[in-house]
């Protein structure tokens, strides 16, 4: 299945800068997409990035806060704007993998994700 | 909109010993996939096994197993000959196809020796 690499793995930002989180795909993927996780909890779905068109996303998520950015299929990126403490988080991105089409190997892969430390 | 529920927070097991994990979920869709997905404390989300909804016959990985009730929406994890390496956050998940995965709270499973 498709693997991605997701950098950095993890940085200390000082409160209102902004930090930029790359995922690398090594397979085409239609649909990525971005998830904030606190220790020990779920995994929260930021937003869903498809090539070509803008990011949708979820209740209590925006743009200006989160941009997004997918500029072809194997690539996407994830901006946490002008951070505050409470943006502090693992940041994790996913994709959807049909590599042969076959039911049996649908699924979703992730990055190792990031963790953000704003202080 | 789809839920998915995983009502053991946390769970424990001797080393070689069974566990089963707990899965629900409400939809009102026909065709839809179930996945466990195992997140050590390296944060990797590792997918653990997959059932495809259409399927009668439980999904099975070497000691994984699932019991996927369909009527009853229900998805267990069935862990045997548990293993140190076993421990972990488990997430039960829902998806479309071609859409979100839905995650429920999660289930820490503690392996002990």
């Amino acid at each position: 299945s498709a693997v991605i690499s997701q950098k950095p793995s993890r940085d200390i930002c000082q409160r209102g800068t902004s930090l930029t989180i790359q995922c690398q795909v090594d397979s085409q993927v239609t649909m990525m997409f971005w998830y904030r996780q606190q220790p020990g909890q779920s995994l929260t779905l930021i937003a869903t990035a498809n090539q070509g068109s803008e990011a949708t996303y979820e209740s209590g998520f925006v743009i200006d806060k989160f941009p997004i950015s997918r500029p072809n299929l194997t690539f996407s990126t994830l901006t946490v704007s002008n951070m505050s403490p409470e943006d502090s988080s693992i940041y994790l991105c996913s994709a959807m993998t049909h590599p042969t089409g076959l039911s049996s190997n649908y699924g979703y892969t992730f990055g190792s994700g990031t963790r953000l430390t704003v202080v | 909109a789809q839920t998915v529920t995983q009502s053991q927070p946390e769970m424990s097991v001797q080393e070689a010993e069974t566990v089963t994990l707990s899965c629900t979920y409400d939809t009102s869709e026909n065709n839809y996939y179930l996945f466990w997905y195992k997140q050590p404390p390296s944060r990797q989300m590792i997918l653990v096994i997959r059932q495809e909804a259409y399927k009668q016959q439980n999904a099975t990985e070497n000691r994984f197993s699932v019991n996927f009730q369909k009527a009853a929406k229900s998805f267990s994890l069935k862990i045997s000959d548990s293993q140190l390496g076993d421990t972990a956050m488990y997430f039960c998940a829902f998806g479309e196809y071609g859409n979100k995965l839905v995650f429920g709270a999660g289930t820490i499973l503690r392996v002990k020796s």
